[in-house]
């Protein structure tokens, strides 16, 4: 079982409408749960953190987490062209350590 | 400032070359971190440096070689390397969480073509 698992893609969404990203993770001892936005030949920016079950909200996106269920998802509200980005779910490891998974290429129909 | 800068953005090395890439932060943070991405794959960690020390080496060949001088600055010593390395080479820093990780902020990368 990959440590980060999320669903390639791509995720089509019409504009204005809600894009939901999901992503499970395989070790139990992992605290910090990190959704990172990347365009195509940029580096990834660091939209969203959660530590905690339930959910976190900033602006038009929602992460939630279910550890139980080793679970996290981030919600984008009002879709809109400049959302369309591969989304990069990342858990920390044991020790420093952040893994990334493969990404969910989203693309927002105007 | 809260950037994180590489240099250079780009770079095209041959086989025998050295050379080195650069990334310098100016938050505060004692966590620095060099990731490697193949295009269309996702970062790979290479290396950890906590308060200047090399903490974690993800078994990453010889040729390349980590150096933190200062708190501020992380380098990448490259040496002999191989067509295969061509990637875009990320330095992020983060603060030093107690337990928690907390999140990096990342450089804008150095495109590295080896030919």
């Amino acid at each position: 079982q990959k440590e980060v698992e999320q669903n390639s893609g791509p995720l089509s969404v019409p504009e204005g409408a809600i894009a939901s990203l999901n992503c499970t993770y395989s070790d139990r001892g992992s605290q910090s749960f990190f959704w990172y936005r990347q365009y195509s030949g940029k580096s990834p920016e660091l939209i969203m953190s959660i530590y905690s079950n339930g959910d976190k909200e900033d602006g038009r996106f929602t992460a939630q987490l279910n550890k139980a269920s080793q679970y996290v998802s981030l919600l984008i509200r009002d879709s809109q062209p400049s959302d369309s980005a591969t989304y990069l779910c990342a858990v920390n490891r044991a020790g420093d350590k952040i893994i990334f998974g493969k990404g969910t290429r989203l693309h927002i129909l105007p | 400032d809260t950037e994180v800068t590489q240099t250079p953005k780009h770079l095209v090395m041959g086989m025998t070359n050295k050379k080195s890439l650069k990334c310098e932060q100016h938050m505060g943070h004692r966590a620095m971190y060099w990731y490697k991405q193949k295009a269309k794959k996702p970062p790979e960690l290479m290396f950890v440096y906590s308060y200047e020390k090399l903490s974690i080496n993800e078994s990453v060949p010889s040729r390349f070689s980590p150096e933190c001088p200062n708190s501020s600055l992380l380098n990448l010593h490259l040496h002999a390397l191989q067509p295969e390395d061509s990637a875009l080479y990320l330095c992020a820093s983060s603060q030093e969480g107690t337990g928690v990780v907390l999140g990096y902020t990342f450089g804008s990368g150095t495109r590295l073509t080896v030919v």
